[in-house]
């Protein structure tokens, strides 16, 4: 039971570099989204997927490009990595139509991502 | 707009004493409200929810939450702390306005002194 996961755990890069986060879950739940988190601020949202094909921006979009081709992958792109960029990114999943764990999100291990 | 606030970056507590983790709530229409539980180097981990019915809603590792609508709070409670409880907690709420994603508090770090 894999669950959710996420690729690399650690990544150092450059600025001005693409840097391409994975997510992977094998729950075939239909939303998924990331999340970053820095200190002060707790985790925030940066973009999110009701389902294949279909993703909408959270509250911090800025500089990140997201797809979903298939339910189970969710890759996160910076297309030209910033300083302000770094942060501990975090994938997240959760199930649609009114079960019991509808709503409740289950979050991956987190990339650490620095940008130099 | 829906938001969470955690007025304690910091908890400690003795081993074996209750403790409460705080939480506000600022919604529009009924909350839905989560904690979460981070350990050093890991992902979230889900503990408990509040959407609808009791109160005092129970979770895992032995947290409850009371769920105060007068108070707009939920904070989070177990009546006898472990060492291994030390960890960064997170409230959060759910974005009633159509997407599924929460909103999170700034964390409150939890320290069990042995």
């Amino acid at each position: 039971d894999a669950g959710i996961t996420q690729s690399p755990r650690y990544k150092i890069t450059e600025t001005g570099r693409q840097v391409t986060l994975m997510c992977h879950q094998t729950w075939s739940h239909s939303y998924m989204f990331w999340y970053r988190q820095d200190l002060g601020h707790g985790l925030r949202l940066i973009y999110y997927s009701a389902a294949a094909d279909i993703t909408d921006k959270g509250e911090v979009p800025d500089g990140y490009v997201v797809s979903r081709s298939k339910t189970e992958n969710f890759p996160l792109t910076l297309e030209s990595a910033t300083r302000s960029q770094t942060s501990v990114y975090f994938c997240a999943s959760s199930e649609k139509g009114g079960g019991a764990n509808t709503d409740t999100q289950y979050f991956g291990p987190g990339t650490r991502l620095t940008v130099l | 707009a829906q938001s969470v606030a955690q007025p304690e970056d910091q908890v400690n507590v003795a081993e074996g004493n209750p403790l409460t983790v705080k939480c506000t709530y600022s919604v529009s229409g009924n909350p839905y409200l989560f904690w979460y539980v981070q350990y050093p180097n890991r992902g979230l981990q889900f503990l408990l929810k509040y959407i609808t019915g009791d109160n005092l809603v129970k979770g895992s590792y032995g947290f409850e939450a009371e769920f105060n609508k007068s108070q707009t709070s939920f904070h989070l409670k177990k009546p006898s702390a472990l060492v291994s409880d030390s960890a960064l907690y997170f409230c959060a709420v759910r974005d009633l306005t159509g997407a599924n994603n929460l909103f999170f508090g700034t964390g409150t770090r939890l320290t069990v002194i042995p």
